[in-house]
């Protein structure tokens, strides 16, 4: 399918375990992101990147790893989850830095 | 404090009237301005898109910029239940145009009660 996905849409872990957030584009994107989206705090960035192998990190990126080996993939990994991920994540994509952003469906992610 | 500010609502109108959506915010520096739509349990999506001060209409949407005040607006005119979402202000300057880097609001989460 065409577009952004996110997969799992849904996660259950345990405090203490790595989390693999999976995000593919069919765009061929430069851009993609990496966001949590909270009540009362909106969205905030995670990490992002320019390019395959470019990352760099966001505003909350602690306990947080991504990679980029190909264009098309921006995993997100939480190392060793804890109860404070538990969120609802969202990937996007933009063609190029100021164009727009384009989002995946999220991962909601319960961390007990 | 942070950069940018949205009241959460919930916002509750009855369908016809005119909402008014708004963002306050501290960093001179933000010269784009956007605002997104998000239904429940999706992701986001752009509606406007402004640059600098000024209004941008997109047939019942009004984008509105007051760079003076820091304070920008989203009206919606004769608001449909369809309408019923979040909205989302964002926000970035000329130094994050290499990176794309986004400062979201809270959100505002509308309700149009048919």
């Amino acid at each position: 399918d065409a577009g952004i996905t996110q997969s799992p849409r849904y996660k259950i872990t345990e405090t203490g375990r790595q989390v693999t957030l999976m995000c593919h584009q069919t765009w061929s994107h430069s851009y993609m992101f990496w966001y949590r989206q909270d009540l009362g705090h909106g969205l905030r960035l995670i990490y992002y990147s320019a390019a395959a192998d470019i990352t760099d990190k966001g505003e909350v990126s602690d306990g947080y790893v991504v990679s980029r080996s190909k264009t098309e993939n921006f995993p997100l990994t939480l190392e060793s989850a804890t109860r404070s991920q538990t969120s609802v994540y969202f990937c996007a994509s933009s063609d190029r830095a100021q164009e727009t952003q384009y989002f995946g469906p999220g991962t909601r992610l319960l961390v007990l | 404090q942070k950069e940018v500010e949205q009241d959460p609502g919930p916002l509750s109108v009855p369908e016809g009237a005119i909402v008014s959506l708004n963002c306050t915010y501290s960093n001179s520096a933000f010269q784009y301005f956007m605002w997104y739509r998000q239904y429940s349990r999706k992701g986001p999506e752009l509606l406007m898109y402004t640059y600098s001060s000024g209004n941008k209409e997109d047939g019942r949407f009004t984008a509105q910029v007051d760079k003076s005040s820091k304070y920008i607006s989203l009206f919606i005119r004769d608001s449909q239940p369809s309408d019923s979402a979040t909205y989302l202000c964002a926000m970035r300057g000329l130094g994050s145009s290499n990176t794309g880097k986004l400062i979201f609001g809270q959100g505002t989460t509308l309700q149009v009660k048919p």
